[in-house]
């Protein structure tokens, strides 16, 4: 089985930095994804590691520590449009390593 | 515009019956996938299929039927077997399940109990 943990909120203002962190429990791995959903909204895919280390992409950072079961979301200068749900998922080997399984995402509000 | 087209947008169902949720995509994806969403939570994987003509349940397949008969169309039955559908539906796609880590989703269906 597997499971994932990440915080349920975190609140910061804009133009400010923001963590939202993830841990897994799988019983096997190929990597960690990020989405982003804006309520109502469909997920966008945001970032993929499959490697230990950081991944930049614009505004946001994504991080990879295979060892510690540990990764994070890094969102920079933040903007009022980057409230949103924030999900970590991973490809592990449950359905086969065919599917994706998310956690229960981090509803992010940036205040101005 | 190549995507992920849901209908409907809302749907309701009456005691006993069963509904069938719409998929189709024209990115011309191998792999195709329905997650359930409840409030507050993370997405629920239901059903996903490969390549056409074969599909596999996720995690919480009871109650769910699907079909994947066409690449392009992907469409989920939710039978009076489910006791509690009210939820949210996504369904996504990807190029192939190699490449799962990066899914497409539509814009969803709400689906209420009357």
């Amino acid at each position: 089985g597997q499971s994932l943990e990440q915080p349920s909120e975190v609140t910061a203002v804009e133009g400010a930095i923001v963590q939202i962190n993830c841990t897994y429990q799988t019983s096997g791995f190929y990597g960690l994804s990020w989405y982003q959903q804006h309520d109502g909204g469909a997920p966008t895919f945001l970032s993929y590691n499959a490697l230990d280390g950081l991944e930049e992409t614009g505004r946001f950072s994504s991080f990879l520590s295979r060892s510690d079961s540990y990764g994070y979301l890094l969102l920079q200068e933040l903007q009022m449009k980057d409230s949103a749900s924030y999900f970590c998922a991973v490809r592990d080997t449950s359905n086969s390593g065919y599917a994706l399984n998310f956690g229960k995402g981090t509803s992010l509000l940036v205040t101005p | 515009d190549g995507g992920i087209t849901q209908s409907p947008k809302y749907l309701f169902r009456k005691e006993g019956q069963n509904v069938t949720l719409s998929c189709e995509q024209n990115l011309n994806h191998d792999a195709m996938y329905w997650y359930r969403q409840d409030p507050g939570q993370g997405l629920r994987l239901i059903y996903y299929s490969q390549i056409v003509n074969d599909f596999q349940k996720g995690d919480i397949a009871e109650g769910y039927s699907v079909s994947r008969e066409k690449k392009e169309s992907f469409p989920l039955t939710v039978t009076s077997a489910q006791k509690n559908p009210t939820a949210f539906y996504l369904c996504a796609s990807s190029a192939n399940s190699a490449t799962n880590e990066k899914l497409f989703f539509g814009s969803g269906t709400q689906l209420s109990v009357l």
